[in-house]
């Protein structure tokens, strides 16, 4: 079945480091890939998305390349605040229908 | 407008006993997922509605059930609980399913905890 593996956190970081994170994904076909963050105490909210193969989402100084190659979604940005501290999960989701499915998350502490 | 709501926010359920969470959508809004995020997990898709007509499920024991009413908020159902089951229960709604994908937008989630 469709799975999706990112690297394990916890990741700490001081203010305006460089963040990356890893996500490779397996999927029958062709599906559209996600980053969801979660803050401590609430809901997913979706961060960026891209559809198909060499699309990037952007979003909030955040990045993420759709790498058909190597089956990778990474999620980067250039310079972290400490409002970014959170859960980080990346995701898929097929073509037909909307359930996601999910990695298992990678939490980011970013230290002043 | 109003998010996706899900009550209750928290609740304590004893090993045994059924449970029933509800999600009201976006207001429009025709789909509704439910899933189940373990502590320290990713969530776990456990069912999507449409239109009141059950369009996929997860892997979950027959103990989960759900149901989609025709103003399209909907209940999960959890009978028999395990300790297990304790975990923060997430709901998402979209406007529609369609071939290509149609933003979730999740609720704040119910933080099941069974003792």
């Amino acid at each position: 079945g469709d799975s999706v593996t990112q690297m394990e956190g916890p990741v700490t970081l001081s203010e305006e480091a460089f963040l990356t994170i890893n996500c490779t994904y397996t999927a029958t076909g062709y599906p559209s890939l996600f980053w969801y963050v979660q803050y401590p105490g609430e809901g997913l909210q979706l961060l960026l998305k891209a559809t198909k193969a060499d699309d990037k989402g952007s979003n909030k100084g955040f990045e993420a390349t759709y790498r058909k190659e190597t089956t990778s979604f990474h999620l980067e940005k250039g310079s972290v605040q400490v409002s970014d501290s959170a859960v980080y999960f990346c995701a898929s989701s097929k073509a037909a229908g909307n359930k996601l499915t999910f990695g298992g998350g990678t939490r980011v502490l970013v230290k002043p | 407008d109003a998010g996706v709501t899900q009550s209750p926010t928290h609740l304590i359920k004893t090993r045994g006993q059924h449970v029933t969470l509800r999600c009201s959508p976006i207001s429009g809004h025709k789909s509704v997922s439910w899933y189940q995020q373990v502590l320290g997990q990713g969530p776990q898709f456990i069912f999507q509605y449409y239109e009141k007509e059950e369009r996929g499920r997860g892997n979950f024991p027959d103990r989960f059930s759900a149901r989609q009413f025709p103003n399209y908020s909907s209940e999960l159902n959890v009978n028999a609980l395990l300790l297990g089951d304790s975990a923060l229960y997430l709901c998402a709604s979209s406007s529609r399913m369609t071939d290509g994908y149609t933003e979730a937008f999740f609720g704040q989630g119910t933080r099941l905890t069974v003792v």
